[in-house]
């Protein structure tokens, strides 16, 4: 299995409050991904990266907000959380661009908004 | 812009009996195909690729699936299936200079003992 982890796990937080999630990863892919998964919707790019500090928005990126500071760690931050935030967030990683290479995912973080 | 349908939510199927699960895309430009896996309470593992070179592809556990250009398709299919391919799966596109993977909603397949 390719080396990345999302923490936490399993998060309930009210609404309003901000909540950022971690992946981390231990193959030193140069591409990350944030998607959310929500019933009949399959899932949705959130935010990528392409590099340290290089970063792009995906289709469903607003309240949402990233940074890659390091290879390894690509955190997303809901500045104010909402009820329809409440999804499975997954973590991907790629070495080259995920248009002809496979995306490695992790065991997702489920965020509860209440 | 890229899509993907996937036209069935649910499919249930008597084990041992052959299933397939559909999958239409639509793309300007040249496209990459795949087709992932979710087993309950996982992440998503990636099944089978289309990329380029024969339009037939396999995957180790007995999947395959056909690229067919002029229907735009990439079925998945299975002549047997077994219990433990009870899972959910994605059918997803990427286009040739689009380093973004779009996915369809997810066929969740059910296997009837």
């Amino acid at each position: 299995d390719a080396g990345i982890t999302q923490s936490p796990r399993h998060k309930v937080t009210e609404t309003g409050t901000p909540v950022t999630l971690r992946c981390h990863q231990t193959e030193n892919h140069r591409y990350m991904y944030w998607y959310r998964q929500d019933p009949g919707h399959g899932l949705r790019l959130i935010h990528y990266s392409y590099g340290v500090k290089d970063t792009d928005k995906g289709e469903v990126s607003d309240g949402y907000s990233v940074s890659r500071s390091k290879t390894e760690d690509f955190l997303l931050t809901l500045e104010s959380a909402t009820s329809s935030q409440t999804s499975v967030y997954f973590c991907a990683i790629s070495e080259r661009r995920s248009s002809n290479t496979e995306a490695f995912f992790g065991q997702g973080t489920r965020l509860t908004v209440v | 812009a890229q899509s993907v349908t996937q036209l069935d939510s649910q499919v249930p199927v008597f084990e041992e009996a052959p299933v397939e699960l559909r999958c239409n895309y639509s793309s300007s430009v040249s496209v990459y195909l795949f087709w992932y896996v979710q087993y309950p309470n996982q992440g998503l593992q990636l099944l089978l690729k289309y990329l380029s070179g024969s339009t037939l592809v396999e995957s180790i556990n007995g999947f395959e699936a056909e690229f067919n250009k002029s229907q735009t398709s990439f079925h998945l299919r299975k002549p047997s299936v077994h219990i433990s391919d009870t899972a959910e799966y994605f059918c997803a596109v990427s286009s040739f200079g689009n380093e973004k993977l779009t996915f369809g909603t997810g066929t969740r397949l059910t296997i009837i003992p």
